[in-house]
């Protein structure tokens, strides 16, 4: 069975660094996709930044190019995401989530997420 | 960037009544090797985002018939053929032709 499970999200002062966390069971992140997006309260989802399986691919979305970082370490599959520079606007719940295929960054399976609140 | 846009906030459905849910996107969709790369998903109270079809209009593991898709190039349509309390919640269409992903800005049904 699948499961993801995200951590280290709190609350975090503007201009602050945050690290969160996806530990995976039921499938190993060396051959899979996996992907961070977020949910602004009262907003829609956003789509953040996705590590392909052999790691070697990486994309971010403008919004937080150059100051959040994805990564994984497989041998404890788990996946990360690095939060410098942090601003109010990046208040959100996080989550990680799984490609659907290998041809497809698209998500099949997301964790339940976990609230990053940024005070400014 | 694709823009994908779902024009509709909002809609109220009475239960064992049809449910009509439109996504456009700003670029066709369509993939050189001949797949359509939409998705739709919901976002249940209080859940995370679940996956209920994949490339246009095939139903993810685990999905009630009752949900559709259909449409191609810019736009795609999600129907639930008869809507139940339990289908309550922000249907999200998502293109993930190129980066970033994006999604459309989510259509909530609530159910009468």
């Amino acid at each position: 069975e699948v499961q993801l499970l995200e951590s280290g999200g709190g609350l975090v002062q503007s201009g602050g660094s945050l690290r969160l966390s996806c530990a995976a069971s039921g499938f190993t992140l060396s051959g899979n996709t996996m992907s961070w997006v977020r949910h602004v309260p009262g907003k829609g989802l956003e789509w953040l930044s996705r590590i392909s399986g052999s790691g070697d691919g990486i994309s971010y979305a403008d919004s937080v190019r150059g100051r959040f970082t994805i990564s994984r370490d497989t041998s404890k599959n788990t996946l990360y995401l690095q939060m410098n520079s942090l601003r109010a606007e990046d208040t959100a719940v996080y989550y990680c989530a799984k490609a659907h295929t290998t041809l497809v960054t698209a998500p099949d399976y997301w964790g339940q997420g976990t609230l990053v609140t940024v005070s400014s | 960037d694709i823009v994908m846009t779902q024009t509709r906030p909002s809609l109220s459905v009475t239960p064992g009544q049809p449910a009509s849910i439109s996504c456009k996107s700003s670029q066709s969709l369509l993939h050189r090797n001949g797949n359509t790369y939409l998705y739709w998903y919901v976002q249940k109270p209080g859940q995370a985002p679940q996956l209920l079809l994949y490339e246009v209009s095939n139903r993810f593991s685990g999905v009630p018939e009752r949900f559709s898709g259909s449409g191609s190039g810019t736009d795609f349509t999600l129907k639930i053929s008869r809507a139940e309390a339990e289908d309550v919640g922000i249907y999200y269409c998502m293109q993930t032709l190129e980066f970033p992903l994006t999604f459309g800005g989510g259509t909530k049904v609530e159910i009468k």
